[in-house]
């Protein structure tokens, strides 16, 4: 059974960079699966951040791509995401994830919150 | 982007009840649509896949149908542990998008 863990600091400075790490277990990140990033701010709704495959490809959401980076560390089997310039409107709890086959997520770590305060 | 439009927003319904939410795209998405549960506290959980496709381990009272631009998930008899807010994703192309999410409260 595939289980993800984020990890990261859940308070960030305005105009400072969020880093999140998510570990991978039970599974193998090199397998043929793209894994995600998801976030929910509060109260509110999903929105999809982007993905990456083992390879290092990736897709970002048009809307955060100039922020966004989402990197892949084999060797410890997990991933990242680093957002830059955050702002009060970035603060939510963040998913990572594992999407099958059709862009479809059926793994979910359990989420953490981090919130964009001074 | 493709805009995943839910309707209701809401529902208030009792035990047993069927309740259908409706999902509508703004293009054309094929049967690529998932939806997913997602209780207070708690991370999203696959229901639905490809439109109509059970995921194992769900309860047969969940069901989804639909192509194209409109879908639906139907819960034939409202179960205590459905009272959850309801998600449709579409896959068709990035980027993913989701609907505003529909609550099921107990009436």
């Amino acid at each position: 059974q595939v289980q993800l863990q984020e990890s990261g600091p859940g308070l960030v400075k305005p105009s400072g960079t969020l880093s999140l790490t998510c570990a991978v277990s039970g599974g193998s990140i090199s397998s043929s699966n793209w894994w995600s990033w998801v976030r929910q701010p509060p109260g509110k709704g999903l929105e999809w951040i982007g993905e990456i495959y083992h390879s290092g490809s990736t897709n970002y959401n048009p809307s955060l791509k100039s922020r966004v980076t989402i990197s892949v560390d084999k060797s410890k089997n997990q991933f990242s995401l680093k957002l830059s310039s955050v702002t009060a409107a970035d603060t939510a709890v963040y998913y990572c994830a594992r999407v099958a086959v059709a862009g479809i997520v059926n793994y979910w770590g359990q989420g953490t919150l981090v919130t964009v305060s001074s | 982007d493709i805009q995943m439009t839910q309707s209701p927003s809401s529902v208030s319904a009792s035990v047993g009840d069927r309740v259908t939410i409706t999902c509508r795209a703004s293009q054309g998405i094929s049967s690529w649509l998932a939806w997913y549960q997602q209780k207070p506290g708690k991370a999203p959980k696959l229901l639905i896949y490809a439109a109509s496709s059970l995921q194992s381990g769900v309860p047969s009272r969940f069901s989804g149908s639909g192509s194209g631009t409109d879908f639906t998930l139907t819960i034939s008899s409202l179960q205590p542990e459905d009272f959850a807010t309801y998600y449709c994703q579409q896959a068709n192309s990035f980027p993913r998008t989701f609907g505003g999410g529909t609550k099921v409260e107990i009436k």
